[in-house]
């Protein structure tokens, strides 16, 4: 039992790559969410997913997409990596309290 | 203006006192209120989960919500080094989406 598999655990980009990132959870949650953490921003929201087929914008969107797979899969898109990208990312999944995955450090150079 | 404000600290404290931490907050319509530990390099883990105001303790952890003065408060009784993380408030008008604090860092000295 996982819980919240988040892959890769660290990435180097260049501006302008485009890459993936990949969520998936074994808890049967109904609502995932992508957030990045930032040294001084706490954690804030960039995409949700309240069920399977449906998304929805957070606080900070933009420069990112995101695709609800399936009721487990749930995965962050950057099109067009910028240096303002470098973060570490949790994937989510729950409420009344989340299960959150182990992060993704992203650096773009 | 942040919608959910805690002091980063760090919080230095002795082996065997209580930890005490708190947030503020300005949007009335939050109602659940969490708190969180995270470990360096790891993802944060839910210590706490209150609904609205109201005191809830759980072992060494009591967690006290006033929703009419928007301040939450998280007490670590018994600190061990173990308990050297940094602690994340959460909160929500209906459990899901939640706004975080920036947490603060706490270091158990031995």
């Amino acid at each position: 039992n996982a819980g919240v598999t988040q892959t890769p655990k660290f990435q180097v980009l260049k501006t302008g790559q485009s890459m993936t990132l990949q969520c998936a959870q074994d808890m049967n949650h109904n609502s995932m969410y992508w957030y990045r953490q930032d040294p001084g921003m706490g954690l804030r929201l960039i995409y949700y997913s309240a069920s399977e087929g449906t998304t929805d914008k957070g606080e900070v969107p933009n420069g990112y997409n995101v695709s609800r797979l399936n009721k487990r899969e749930f995965s962050l898109r950057l099109e067009s990596a910028a240096p303002s990208q470098t973060s570490v990312y949790f994937c989510a999944g729950g409420n009344y309290g989340y299960t959150f995955g182990s992060g993704t450090r992203l650096t773009v150079v | 203006q942040k919608e959910v404000e805690q002091d980063p600290g760090p919080l230095s404290v002795p082996e065997g006192a209580i930890v005490s931490l708190n947030c503020t907050y300005s949007n009335s319509a939050f109602q659940y209120f969490m708190w969180y530990r995270q470990y360096s390099r790891k993802g944060p883990e839910l210590l706490m989960y209150t609904y609205s105001s109201g005191n809830k303790e759980d072992g060494r952890f009591t967690a006290q919500v006033d929703k009419s003065s928007k301040y939450i408060s998280l007490f670590i009784r018994d600190s061990q080094p173990s308990v050297s993380a940094t602690y994340l408030c959460a909160m929500s008008p209906a459990g899901n989406k939640l706004t975080f604090g920036g947490g603060t860092r706490v270091l158990v000295k031995p």
